[in-house]
């Protein structure tokens, strides 16, 4: 089974914080994602990578910066985290050879991140 | 028009119902499509990839129609346990890689 970590389930932070989201996938996927869900948003895409160190901004990049050292590491930063990105953060995975992967994402447990 | 629609409902149904939800895409030239589940507060879980000539597993069913820009999701003998979000996902051809999901239809399976 497809096994995608986040580090943490509940986080709480203050505004201005530097906060950082860790994701860890154990299937040597290429493609990694996150996104934010919000209540009648949706999912939303903030960033993606399709390899390591490569990153492509996704819907709603702003406040966002990504980090992918490692194949199977996909870090999101918040600059100065700020009330308006209180909500929960969805990592994904996808196998595949580069871009043009057909297969589903498998999706880590989610972090509910409130900024105070 | 938005890429993909999803009817939100709740969709309210008793145990034993079947029930079936579409969801509209606006890019014709989409290359593959998915339903996930969605419960309370939990991640996105992969139910099953929709192929062209329509697949089953177990009590659900799923449908394509490139015609109409549509998939399909049905679920026969509803049970208390299938009360989620359903989400859609459609991925367009030609380069992108990037899915693109529906916002989801509420279901309520009710005693």
């Amino acid at each position: 089974d497809v096994k995608v970590t986040q580090s943490s389930r509940y986080l709480v932070k203050r505004t201005g914080e530097k906060v950082f989201l860790e994701c860890v996938q154990d299937m040597d996927h290429e493609n990694m994602f996150w996104y934010r869900q919000d209540p009648g948003l949706g999912l939303r895409l903030i960033y993606f990578s399709y390899d390591v160190k490569m990153k492509e901004k996704g819907d709603i990049p702003e406040g966002y910066s990504v980090s992918r050292e490692k194949k199977e590491r996909f870090s999101l930063i918040l600059e100065s985290a700020s009330t308006n990105q209180t909500s929960m953060y969805l990592c994904a995975s996808r196998p595949g050879t580069g871009a043009f992967s057909n297969q589903p994402q498998h999706f880590g447990d989610g972090t509910r991140l409130s900024i105070l | 028009r938005k890429e993909v629609e999803q009817d939100p409902g709740p969709f309210n149904v008793p145990e034993g119902a079947t029930v079936a939800f579409n969801c509209t895409y606006s890019n014709s030239a989409s290359q593959s499509f998915f339903w996930y589940r969605q419960d309370c507060r939990k991640e996105p879980k992969l139910l099953m990839s929709v192929y062209s000539s329509g697949n089953e597993d177990g009590r659900f069913t799923a449908q394509l129609n490139r015609a109409s820009q549509y998939i399909s999701l049905l679920i026969r003998d509803s049970k208390l346990s299938d009360s989620a979000t359903y989400l859609c996902v459609v991925r367009k051809s030609g380069g992108s890689y990037i899915p693109t999901f529906g916002r989801g239809t509420s279901l309520i399976v009710h005693p």
